[in-house]
């Protein structure tokens, strides 16, 4: 079936470091793939998206590039912010349309 | 615009017990969605429903039901509650297949 992988926090950046959050993983067909991120005591935002091979999505200064032959999709920020800290899920979007598969998540943590 | 609202916040259950969780939709969005997240790892897949009609269910077993009803709002009820259905569980609404907006979620606890 379908999974996603991401790798393990927490993640513990100064401010104004980049950021690298590793997400790959497998899938029949080519699903959407997304980034999410949840604030302490929140729900789930979305961040950014890419629903086909060599699409980047970005928002916030987040960006992330669909990448089919490394069945990969890197979440990349240049500079964060001790407001960036959080936790961060990767998902894809089976071929049905009907449901998303989350990796484990990732906590970010940025020290001022 | 409304978002994604669920209702309770929070609720405390002992096992064995049955449980209701609420949840109103964004507003023109026909799809709903829901997630289980224990602590400290990713949403899974409960089931979705759209237009009323179950479309799609996860590895769940038949005591996680649900509904939607012509409003879009939508219950999820879990019988017989065990320690480890303890969790917060997500409502997310879409009208699209690519954008799914989740709710605040609610906090189970069963004891």
């Amino acid at each position: 079936g379908d999974s996603v992988t991401q790798m393990e926090g927490p993640v513990t950046l100064s401010e104004e470091a980049f950021l690298t959050i590793n997400c790959t993983y497998t899938a029949t067909g080519y699903p959407s793939l997304f980034w999410y991120v949840q604030y302490p005591g929140e729900g789930l935002q979305l961040l950014l998206k890419a629903t086909k091979a060599d699409d980047k999505g970005s928002n916030k200064g987040f960006e992330a590039t669909y990448r089919k032959e490394t069945t990969s999709f890197h979440l990349e920020k240049g500079s964060v912010q001790v407001s960036d800290s959080a936790v961060y899920f990767c998902a894809l979007l089976n071929n049905a349309g009907n449901m998303l598969t989350f990796g484990g998540g990732t906590r970010l943590m940025v020290k001022p | 615009e409304t978002g994604v609202t669920q209702s309770p916040t929070h609720l405390i259950k002992t096992r064995g017990q049955q449980v209701t969780l609420r949840c109103s939709s964004q507003s023109g969005h026909n799809t709903v969605s829901w997630y289980q997240q224990a602590l400290g790892q990713g949403p899974q897949f409960i089931f979705q429903y759209y237009r009323e009609e179950e479309n799609g269910r996860g590895n769940f077993p038949p005591r996680f039901s649900g509904l939607q009803f012509p409003n879009y709002s939508s219950e999820l009820n879990v019988n017989a509650l065990e320690l480890d259905d303890s969790a917060l569980y997500l409502c997310a609404s879409s009208l699209t297949v690519n954008e799914q907006f989740f709710g605040p979620g609610t906090r189970l606890t069963v004891l």
